[in-house]
């Protein structure tokens, strides 16, 4: 078992859904990072989160610690979110060592 | 945008030879890391360094070493590249290890026939 799951591996929705990515992990934490990684390649830090919630225009991602869950939103989803979304753990014991789930295929279909 | 650049973007070399992959940075972040994305294996860690001269190895290192002389760059070389070693490449920068945001380069996409 990975030590960072995400769900789902894919995901399509119509344009203006709203839509959640799940990710869960099996350690302490010191911080979870979320990135979208674009067709072509490019990866982008969307948050870094050690607790709470965090907005960023239609993007909204939450971190619950006891649970060992986090999740992030898109509101009114547009084709242009479509892309690979990656959940990574620093873990308590793991130094500078990131941990990646295997990422979330979004299409949003106009 | 981080200033974070790899180089080169795209490779192609035989099996045997040496290779090496520059990463670049202008934001004088400490912390510098190489990984390799590989469909069903997400992003894995090879190597990081935590200083000029300081480095560690990640998950899958075999097969791969790094030199870090000064702050603004890192070099991973494949010592005689193999066809298992064809992959995509990033390198990420951090200010901190585990507090810091994350900036990625570009990638470089290796083929070894």
């Amino acid at each position: 078992k990975n030590e960072v799951e995400q769900s789902p591996q894919n995901l399509t929705a119509q344009e203006g859904e709203f839509i959640t990515i799940n990710c869960s992990y099996s350690v302490g934490i010191s911080a979870l990072h979320w990135l979208q990684q674009h067709p072509g390649g490019g990866i982008v830090s969307l948050f870094m989160l050690s607790s709470g919630k965090k907005k960023h225009g239609r993007l909204i991602a939450t971190i619950n610690i006891q649970e060992k869950h986090s999740s992030l939103h898109i509101t009114a989803s547009h084709p242009r979110d479509s892309a690979v979304y990656i959940c990574a753990v620093f873990g308590e014991t793991s130094g500078s060592r990131l941990t990646f789930g295997e990422g979330t295929q979004l299409t949003v279909n106009p | 945008d981080a200033g974070i650049t790899q180089s080169p973007r795209h490779k192609v070399t035989e099996t045997g030879t040496p290779v090496t992959l520059r990463c670049h940075q202008t934001e004088n972040h400490r912390y510098m890391y190489w990984y390799r994305q590989d469909p069903g294996h997400g992003l894995r860690l090879i190597h990081y360094s935590y200083g000029v001269k300081d480095t560690d190895k990640g998950e899958v290192s075999d097969g791969y070493s790094v030199s870090r002389s000064k702050t603004e760059d890192f070099l991973l070389t494949l010592e005689s590249a193999t066809s298992s070693q064809t992959s995509v490449y990033f390198c990420a920068i951090s200010r901190d290890s585990s507090t810091g945001e994350l900036f990625f380069g570009e990638g470089s996409r290796l083929t070894v026939l």
